[in-house]
């Protein structure tokens, strides 16, 4: 069965400091991956997608992919407080373009 | 990103009853689009697939008969909650697929919350 695997947290990081979510997926096929940012009660918002192996930046934002250790991370930099949020991290699988789910991470920022 | 709507945003409805939800792209076509239901707490589980012009694909454990989608445009999927009961009761969440070069990503939608009483 296709999972992506993440701590549920919460992860609890300081104002200011970088926050590092981290993701793990079993299909060695997969080669798409993305950061889902969802705040209580609202749906998910796409921050971050990633096609391949290395790193990429967008603002304070980088995410990481490393295919042969099939991980997956997102780099906060400078945390601010309405980064709160939980985080999903997603595969896309198979070939029909379905995207599935981490169960998410939790992430405070404390002021 | 792509705009994706939902109609309507929350529903209160009685055991037994259909509710239809409406998922739209707003400034671009979107032959493929996606239904999630997220119960608290939990990840965002897909449901079906939605293609424009043929019959959606539905994941295991997903009854066809009771979750009926119909995506009659490029801009426009319904998804109708048949005879519904409070355990059907979630936060359904429609995405639509966006292709742009390289790019293959999804947009959310603002998410339907469905009470069944």
């Amino acid at each position: 069965q296709k999972e992506v695997e993440q701590n549920s947290g919460p992860l609890s990081v300081p104002e200011g400091a970088i926050a590092s979510l981290n993701c793990t997926y079993s299909d060695r096929g997969s080669q798409s991956f993305f950061w889902y940012r969802q705040y209580s009660g609202k749906s998910p918002e796409l921050i971050m997608s990633i096609y391949s192996n290395g790193d990429k930046e967008d603002g304070r934002f980088t995410a990481q992919l490393n295919k042969a250790s099939q991980y997956v991370s997102l780099l906060i930099r400078d945390s601010q407080p309405s980064d709160s949020a939980t985080y999903l991290c997603a595969a896309r699988v198979g070939r029909d373009d379905k995207i599935i789910f981490g169960k998410g991470t939790r992430l405070h920022i404390l002021p | 990103g792509a705009v994706v709507s939902q109609h309507p945003s929350w529903v209160i409805c009685k055991s037994g009853t259909s509710v239809k939800i409406e998922c739209r792209s707003l400034d671009f076509q979107a032959t493929t689009m996606f239904w999630y239901r997220q119960f608290p707490k939990q990840s965002l589980m897909l449901m079906a697939t939605s293609n424009e012009g043929s019959k959606a694909t539905y994941e295991q454990g997903v009854e066809k008969d009771k979750f009926l989608i119909n995506h009659a445009s490029l801009t426009l999927s319904t998804l109708t909650v048949t005879s519904a009961h409070p355990e059907d009761s979630s936060f359904y969440i429609c995405s639509a697929r966006v292709v742009m070069g390289l790019a293959n990503e999804q947009f959310f939608g603002p998410g339907t919350r469905l009470t069944v009483l």
